[in-house]
């Protein structure tokens, strides 16, 4: 099984801020990997896939960068709705997730 | 635009299989995707159970392979989840999803696009 580490648990951070969150593989897993966005009582969101790809509707706010172990998701500037859990998952041997990154108002 | 709607008991007793359905609208499951499960436990993280396609080919997490069972019904456009023998750790919001990766003209189930809102299942006696 691959497990995926994400770091650091909690960001604290203010509104107009960039984020900087981190995913590490257990093993290479090449490109593939998502991030998903989480908000209080509310499903996951998918907003990049295969580590770098947005997906529809997502803002250009969100990017994602990294290849074989360590990735990275970056809010270049944090919204007030930006402000929840995130979650990287890998799709290289079955489908695993992180135990996601809370980015909580400073 | 597609939606999905979890239903199924709330609370199922210790031993006993866990049964619930995903009704999908805006999107026939013929047409295509994949359509899967992922839970959730309180206050903790994701886990993918497992995957169908409208065809029947399904994915199952290893972990869960020997208790889960998910199934696809076209005519009713709805798919289910079926998980046995289940404890107190099958504790967990469940979420029923699709995955809309389309690369060399075949689906993949690769990542959940669209959600459904999640119901809670209690397993407790």
């Amino acid at each position: 099984e691959i497990v995926l580490t994400q770091s650091p648990a909690t960001l604290s951070l203010s509104p107009g801020e960039r984020a900087t969150l981190s995913c590490r593989a257990s093993q290479s897993i090449s490109t593939y990997l998502g991030w998903y966005q989480q908000k209080p009582g509310q499903a996951p969101r998918l907003l990049i896939y295969d580590a770098s790809n947005r997906a529809t509707g997502i803002p250009a706010r969100f990017s994602g960068s990294g290849s074989g172990t360590d990735f990275t998701l970056t809010i270049s500037t944090l919204e007030p709705e930006d402000f929840a859990v995130y979650y990287c998952q890998q799709r290289s041997n079955w489908l695993t997730f992180g135990g996601g990154t809370r980015v909580e108002i400073k | 635009q597609v939606q999905l709607q979890e239903s199924g008991p709330g609370l199922v007793k210790p031993s006993e299989t866990l049964s619930l359905t995903c009704a999908v609208s805006g999107y026939s499951i013929s047409s295509g995707c994949y359509w899967g499960w992922i839970r959730q436990p309180p206050g903790k993280g994701l886990e993918w159970i497992g995957s169908i396609y409208h065809s029947g080919s399904t994915y199952y997490n290893p972990s869960l392979k020997s208790r889960v069972t998910i199934s696809v019904d076209t005519s009713k456009n709805q798919f289910s989840l079926k998980v046995s023998s289940v404890t107190a750790a099958d504790t967990a919001v469940y979420y029923c999803a699709n995955s809309r990766f389309y690369w060399n003209e075949v689906y993949y189930h690769y990542y959940m696009d669209d959600w459904g809102k999640g119901t809670t299942v209690t397993v407790s006696s």
